[in-house]
């Protein structure tokens, strides 16, 4: 079974500084897609980026970007310029066919 | 409609009673699912749809937990004898033809 793990329960940044959260994956899928939810207190989880394992570049998405390493099975997040409407609990999440495993999460704390 | 949309919002009940909690998902997404997610933890799959097939309840805590989708849109998730450790929030999600889902804003279930 896929699992997906967020080792860092809990970060924080200063306002426009730059954060890296992390996540690593454990699948024997060779075709896969990886993907980071942001949930804000309103409980909306909200797509921030994903990421097709077929593809070696990585995905960027204006202050958002990712470092996958498919033989590591690594798939960290990094926000740059880091905002107030940043904070929010981040989950990594593993997906194929229409099925996803998600981790248990990372809340993010921005300080002004 | 724009997004999926859940109803309650909130939902207050006492413990033994019944609750049913709706998801109307994004108009010609075949693919429905149900999560739960306790205070300040992961998502918890539920139960999944897929057009016409048999739902993978596979995620079902108990018997008292059953969930229907009626006409291959709208779904009715279905606590009978609510318990205290119920008490969470319901996302549902709605998807197409990839692992990517949309979610609605949830129900908060409060079990006193």
């Amino acid at each position: 079974a896929q699992t997906v793990t967020q080792s860092q329960p809990e970060m924080s940044v200063q306002e426009a500084e730059t954060v890296t959260l992390s996540c690593t994956y454990d699948t024997s899928e060779s075709d896969y897609y990886l993907f980071w939810y942001k949930q804000p207190p309103s409980r909306q989880m909200i797509l921030v980026i994903r990421q097709e394992a077929y593809k070696q570049q990585n995905a960027t998405e204006n202050r958002f970007s990712v470092n996958f390493q498919k033989a590591a099975k690594s798939f960290s997040l990094k926000i740059s310029d880091s905002q107030l409407g940043d904070a929010a609990m981040y989950f990594c999440a593993w997906g194929r066919g229409q099925k996803l495993v998600f981790g248990q999460g990372t809340r993010l704390t921005i300080n002004p | 409609g724009a997004g999926v949309s859940q109803s309650p919002s909130n939902k207050v009940t006492e413990k033994g009673k019944d609750v049913e909690l709706r998801c109307d998902p994004i108009s010609g997404h075949t693919a429905l699912y149900w999560y739960r997610q306790s205070l300040g933890q992961g998502l918890e799959f539920l139960i999944y749809f897929q057009g016409n097939s048999a739902p993978d309840k596979s995620g079902l805590p108990s018997d008292r937990f059953s969930a229907e989708r009626t006409g291959g849109s709208v779904s009715t998730l279905t606590i009978q004898r609510t318990q205290q450790e119920d008490s969470a929030v319901y996302l549902c999600a709605s998807s197409l033809s990839t692992p990517r889902q949309y979610f609605g804003p949830g129900t908060r279930l409060t079990v006193t």
